[in-house]
């Protein structure tokens, strides 16, 4: 089982609709959840982060998490043309060195999630 | 502002060869990272700095892979002896001193034929 999986997509809405993507994650020590968008040829681009149960807003876009079902969405109401990217869900896990120190700067990436949104 | 820059923007180079990647982050970011990307693989991490030392190198694929920070600034990630599978986009990124690779750089194109 991957860590972080994403359906590939591709998904297609039409302008003005509701895209929401999905990511499921297998290790329960994840601590936190990233949402990044990718335009082709471009580089990440850093869109939501979430840490606790529930929802989270921002403009237009909701990022959602559910730490039993290890599942974390991401909601865009509304969708533009400019909205058509890859969409990478990420997890934080912490790493403990051999020294015995922790840090959580790894993320874990999914494959990503194709979003097309036709005028 | 200037963003994280990464030099050169492409390399082509033979299979055993030695490269150099530079990476340039944000002015008073403490935090960097490398990642790589290539083809049905994703964005895989390779290493993060905090300052000048790496809490975390467990993304290196092998030692032919090395990492260094100097002055808490530019880092240069060098891949020795490379082999067609190193072939990937080298990605930077940089946060002020948070674990989140919030900015990253354009990337440098490797392709080792």
């Amino acid at each position: 089982q991957k860590e972080v999986e994403q359906n590939s997509g591709p998904l297609s809405v039409p302008e003005g609709a509701i895209a929401s993507l999905n990511c499921t994650y297998s290790d329960r020590g994840s601590q936190s959840f990233f949402w990044y968008r990718q335009y082709s040829g471009k580089s990440p681009e850093l869109i939501m982060f979430i840490y606790s149960n529930g929802d989270k807003e921002d403009g237009r876009f909701t990022a959602q998490l559910n730490k039993a079902s290890q599942y974390v969405s991401l909601l865009i109401r509304d969708s533009q043309p400019s909205d058509s990217a890859t969409y990478l869900c990420a997890v934080n896990l912490p790493y403990r060195s051999n020294a015995g120190g922790t840090s959580y700067g790894k993320l874990t990436f999914g494959q990503g999630t194709i979003l097309t949104v036709h005028p | 502002g200037a963003g994280v820059s990464q030099s050169p923007s492409n390399k082509v180079t033979e299979k055993g060869k030695d490269v150099e990647l530079r990476c340039d982050p944000i002015s008073g970011h403490t935090a960097l990272y490398w990642y790589r990307q290539s083809l049905g693989q994703g964005l895989e991490f390779l290493i993060y700095f905090q300052g000048n030392s790496a809490p975390d190198k467990s993304g290196l694929p092998s030692d032919r892979f090395s990492a260094e920070r100097t002055g808490g600034s530019v880092s240069t990630l060098t891949i020795q002896r490379t082999q067609q599978e190193d072939s990937a986009v080298y990605l930077c990124a940089s946060d002020r001193d948070s674990e989140i690779p919030q900015y990253f750089g354009p990337g440098t194109r490797l392709l080792v034929l």
